[in-house]
C-alpha cells in the first residue's frame, strides 16, 4: 500500500494569514499522463469529509480560491491563502493512483 | 444533487456481521461513470478506505482492501437504487463511523459522502 504522510499533525492558525499542511506519499503519484493523483479533503465538525481538491491542484466545484494545492511526485502542500474561521476542521490527503485509496493521517487546523 | 442515505444498526455482536446500507437519489447505481464505495473511520485506523462496486463493460465490478478482503462484500441492488456493506466475523476492532462515497472514474475523487454511520462491535 502507498504510505501517506502529512505534516503537521495540528496547526494553530489565525484568521486572515496563510496556512500550509505537507503530505508526502511512500511512491511518486506521478502517472506518465501527466497528472498527479493526489486529493485533499476537509473534513468539519461532526461532517463528512467534502472534496477540495484533485489531481493534486484542481480545485474542486464551490471550493474558494484561497485553496491551491502544489506539487508533484512525492511532495504536495496546500495552502489557504488567507484563513477564514469556517477553515478550521482537519484536512486529509489521499492517494488516487491505485488501490486500496490511502489516506495521510491528517491535519486538524484550528483558530 | 446526489444524495446519499445511510441506514443500519449501530450496535453489532463479535463474530456477526455489519450490515449497512447506501441509498441513492440524483444518480443511478448502474450509472457507468462512477463506483459506490464504502469508507470507515476510527481513531486508530484513521480514514480506511474498504472496498467499491461499479458498472462497467455491462457488468458488476468489485475491488477491496487488503485489510478486510475475505469479510467483505459490497453489492449493489438496481431494484432500490442502493448498494450495500456485509463485514462479517466482526471483533472490536471494526468499531467506526462507516460512510458511504461516490468515486468518479475519470476524475479521481469521492464527490458525494453519505452522513456516517457510528458503528460498535460490543457484547
Amino acid at each position: 500500500d502507498v504510505v501517506m504522510t502529512q505534516s503537521p499533525l495540528s496547526l494553530p492558525v489565525t484568521p486572515g494569514e496563510p496556512a500550509s499542511i505537507s503530505c508526502r506519499s511512500s511512491r511518486s503519484l506521478l502517472d506518465s499522463n501527466g497528472y498527479n493523483y493526489l486529493d485533499w479533503y476537509l473534513q468539519k465538525p461532526g461532517q463528512s469529509p467534502q472534496l477540495l481538491i484533485h489531481l493534486g491542484s484542481n480545485r474542486a466545484s464551490g471550493v474558494p480560491d484561497r485553496f491551491s494545492g502544489s506539487g508533484s511526485g512525492t511532495d504536495f502542500t496546500l495552502k489557504i491563502n488567507r484563513v477564514e474561521a469556517e477553515d478550521v476542521g482537519i484536512y486529509y490527503c489521499m492517494q488516487t493512483l491505485q488501490t486500496p485509496h490511502t489516506f495521510g493521517g491528517g491535519t486538524k487546523v484550528e483558530i | 444533487q446526489v444524495q446519499l442515505q445511510q441506514s443500519g444498526p449501530g450496535l453489532v455482536r463479535p463474530s456477526q456481521t455489519i450490515s449497512l446500507t447506501c441509498a441513492i437519489s440524483g444518480d443511478s447505481v448502474s450509472s457507468n461513470s462512477v463506483g459506490w464505495n464504502w469508507i470507515r473511520q476510527s481513531p486508530s485506523r484513521g480514514l480506511e478506505w474498504l472496498g467499491r462496486t461499479f458498472y462497467m463493460l455491462s457488468k458488476w465490478n468489485y475491488g477491496y482492501g487488503l485489510s478486510v478482503e475475505g469479510r467483505i462484500t459490497i453489492n449493489a441492488d438496481t431494484s432500490k437504487n442502493q448498494f450495500s456493506l456485509q463485514l462479517h466475523s466482526v471483533t472490536p476492532e471494526d468499531t467506526a463511523i462507516y460512510y458511504c462515497a461516490r468515486w468518479k472514474h475519470e476524475e479521481k475523487y469521492f464527490d458525494y459522502w453519505g452522513q456516517g454511520t457510528q458503528v460498535t462491535v460490543s457484547s
